[in-house]
């Protein structure tokens, strides 16, 4: 079957844009949570999703980050007034239900470059 | 707040020789912990994890890690390496009143010559 897919795979932008990053969860997992992996470090916490609404968003940054699931499937990350140190890989994870006796399951990451 | 810590950035091995891999955490709570590996270009996945029971949790591929509580410490092992365990191994932990958050080392690059 069908693993978690993040659409773009590569987005170049420039400091002071907006974008969007889109992750595909497995279908039927209810649980759906992000990371953000720098340049020789190890996964990022950022937030996580049960069903439609944050269950715990303590991992973003600062308030230019901000995400969404409205329908409990599909989840946008969005970035305002993108910084260079926002380039780095953006993760996404999903997992039957919410909990560590779940198994996550990783997508193969959006690569984000700032200018 | 938590943290993973991962003592060998990078780690080269001939073949057959045998691997440990150091994971120290820091969390006065109850833990759960998992090491995932990324293999050249695929996906992060999952290796082994432990919950409860039996500090010594096998993997997939003949890997296994030891828990020990009083060391804070979820080594990774494995008696002998092969070319094919070229990657990037992650050790993560979970505290057991955090969700399904997980707090990652920042990873052990293992360089397996044949």
């Amino acid at each position: 079957g069908a693993g978690v897919s993040q659409t773009p795979s590569n987005k170049v932008t420039e400091k002071g844009k907006y974008v969007e990053l889109r992750c595909d969860p497995i279908s039927g997992h209810t649980a759906l949570y992000w990371y953000r992996q720098s340049l020789g470090q190890g996964p990022e916490f950022l937030i996580y999703f049960q069903g439609t609404g944050a269950a715990d968003d303590s991992g973003l940054p600062n308030d230019r980050f901000f995400a969404v699931r409205p329908e409990g499937s599909v989840s946008t990350l969005k970035i305002q007034r993108t910084e260079r140190g926002d380039s780095a890989v953006y993760l996404c994870a999903s997992s039957s239900l919410a909990g560590p006796y779940n198994e996550q399951f990783f997508g193969p990451g959006t690569r984000l470059t700032v200018l | 707040a938590q943290s993973v810590s991962q003592h060998n950035h990078h780690v080269i091995l001939s073949e057959a020789a045998s691997l440990e891999l150091g994971c120290n955490y820091s969390y006065g709570g109850t833990v759960n912990l998992f090491w995932y590996v990324q293999y050249p270009g695929q996906h992060l996945q999952l290796l082994l994890k432990y919950f409860s029971g039996d500090p010594l949790v096998k993997g997939i591929k003949g890997f296994e890690a030891e828990f020990i509580k009083s060391k804070f410490s979820f080594n990774l092992r494995k008696p002998s390496v092969q070319w094919s365990d070229t990657a990037e191994y992650f050790c993560a932990v979970n505290a057991f009143d955090q969700g399904g958050k997980l707090i990652f080392g920042q990873g052990t690059e293992l360089s397996v010559k044949p």
